[in-house]
């Protein structure tokens, strides 16, 4: 069973801080998913990572997918209220694996 | 906006009762999913069809089924309630049935309250 582990289940900061949330496995997956989703809200898609150590910049969210593909990061820099939600990681199979391993969630509230 | 709808938004009803809830994908997607969400279980994968036909099942109870019509729309039925069934369920529709890229889009969920 694939299983994903995510740190820190629950993050409070002020607004103008810098934060990193991770996803772990000690399974491979062939693909790493991070939506964000707010209260009484469905998953927002935020980015899709594939390749081994590849980094995606999406305006002050940085996402990075582990060489061995077991692992990713998100980093936020100078969190904004507006970046409050729960933060959630998917690991896809692949080919014929059309499934999506969710982790827990990282809950970040932003203090203005 | 991620051009998945589901209705109802909430739903409440009582134990041993039986609720359908309906998802359209978005505009050419032939995939669609069934997720849980409780607080301490997260997002559960409940069952996945691709244009039609079951494609793949997770942790769904005998209690639930679901189809996917010709139009692609998708119906989930939740039968003999209890009240563990409360949470939030969501449909998320991808282009395709699997791959690297698969990407979901999630609806806004249906809330179901069981009492």
């Amino acid at each position: 069973t694939q299983l994903l582990e995510q740190s820190p289940q629950f993050l409070s900061i002020q607004e103008g801080e810098n934060l990193t949330v991770y996803c772990n496995s000690s399974s491979v997956f062939s693909s790493l998913q991070w939506y964000r989703q707010e209260p009484g809200e469905g998953p927002v898609l935020l980015v899709t990572v594939v390749t081994g150590g590849e980094v995606k910049k999406l305006k002050r969210l940085t996402f990075q997918f582990g060489d061995a593909r077991k692992d990713s990061s998100l980093h936020i820099t100078a969190a904004q209220p507006g970046d409050t939600g729960l933060y959630l990681c998917a690991g896809g199979g692949g080919g014929s694996n059309y499934k999506l391993t969710f982790g827990k969630g990282t809950l970040l509230t932003v203090n203005p | 906006d991620s051009g998945v709808t589901q209705t109802p938004k909430h739903l409440i009803t009582a134990t041993g009762q039986r609720v359908t809830l309906r998802c359209s994908p978005r505009s050419g997607d032939l995939s669609v999913y069934w997720y849980q969400q409780s607080l301490d279980q997260g997002l559960q994968f409940l069952i996945q069809y691709y244009n039609g036909e079951e494609r793949a099942k997770g942790n769904i109870l005998e209690r639930f089924s679901a189809q996917q019509f010709p139009d692609l729309h998708s119906e989930l039925n939740l039968s003999s309630l209890e009240l563990g069934d409360s949470a939030l369920y969501f449909c998320a529709s991808s282009t395709r049935g699997s791959g690297a890229y698969n990407e979901q889009f999630f609806g806004p969920g249906t809330r179901l309250t069981v009492l």
